[in-house]
């Protein structure tokens, strides 16, 4: 079985662009989770889906992100405009409906100049 | 309000000692807690998790967490350690019924051959 499938592992963006990051689940995940890593503020929560339904989209990064599930298997993180504060690892998990163990993705490293 | 402190950001032991990185939660109900290691260059991978039941939980690679109530805390427990136990080490909660998890901000394990 594939694992969770990120897309690109690396970006570089100017300050102001925008950047699309991708994320496809392990096949027949329902929820699916994007968090961002940096070494101060460590796991964030960005947004969470359930069956492709918006169930949380992460408080204070709601003005330049925007999750999107288009299908079950296919989800995008749109950051735009991006800051350089937005430099960090962008990760990307699933998990089964009803079980708890979530499955990390490797990660988009995203650097904005 | 739930939250997760792993109070050391960094340990160094030496190879063949024991173990036991500290994790401590605050949640008002029952919380599902759990162990994920992040190796050098990769992403997150499941140690183990406790739900109910037996306080000591056995996960991967030979590690084990107690579940005390008593003082809210969920220890990670090896013995020995191996040089290849390197990594940093994220306690996590799940509190309530969305599946949502909140990371400590992490410990980084260093063992010396």
């Amino acid at each position: 079985d594939a694992g969770v499938t990120q897309t690109p592992r690396h970006e570089v963006a100017e300050k102001g662009q925008t950047i699309i990051l991708k994320c496809e689940p392990v096949s027949g995940h329902n929820d699916l989770f994007w968090y961002r890593q940096t070494k101060i503020q460590g796991l964030e929560l960005l947004s969470y889906f359930r069956s492709k339904s918006l169930m949380e989209d992460g408080g204070a990064f709601k003005d330049r992100f925007k999750a999107e599930m288009l299908n079950s298997s296919f989800s995008t993180l749109k950051i735009q405009p991006t800051e350089p504060k937005d430099s960090a690892v962008y990760l990307c998990a699933s998990s089964l409906i009803n079980q708890d163990t979530q499955y990390f993705g490797p990660g988009t490293r995203l650097l904005v100049l | 309000a739930q939250s997760v402190d792993q109070p050391d950001a960094h340990v160094t032991l030496y190879e063949g000692a024991s173990l036991e990185l500290r994790c401590s939660y605050s949640y008002s109900a029952a919380p599902y807690l759990f162990w994920y290691v992040q190796y050098p260059g990769q992403s997150l991978q499941f140690l183990l998790k406790y739900i109910t039941g037996d306080a000591v939980v056995k996960g991967t690679k030979g590690f084990e967490a107690e579940f005390r109530k008593s003082n809210s805390s969920f220890n990670l427990k090896k013995s020995p350690a191996h040089w290849s136990d390197s990594a940093k080490y994220f306690c996590a909660l799940e509190g309530g019924s969305n599946y949502k998890l909140t990371f400590g901000k992490g410990t980084l394990l260093t063992v010396t051959p």
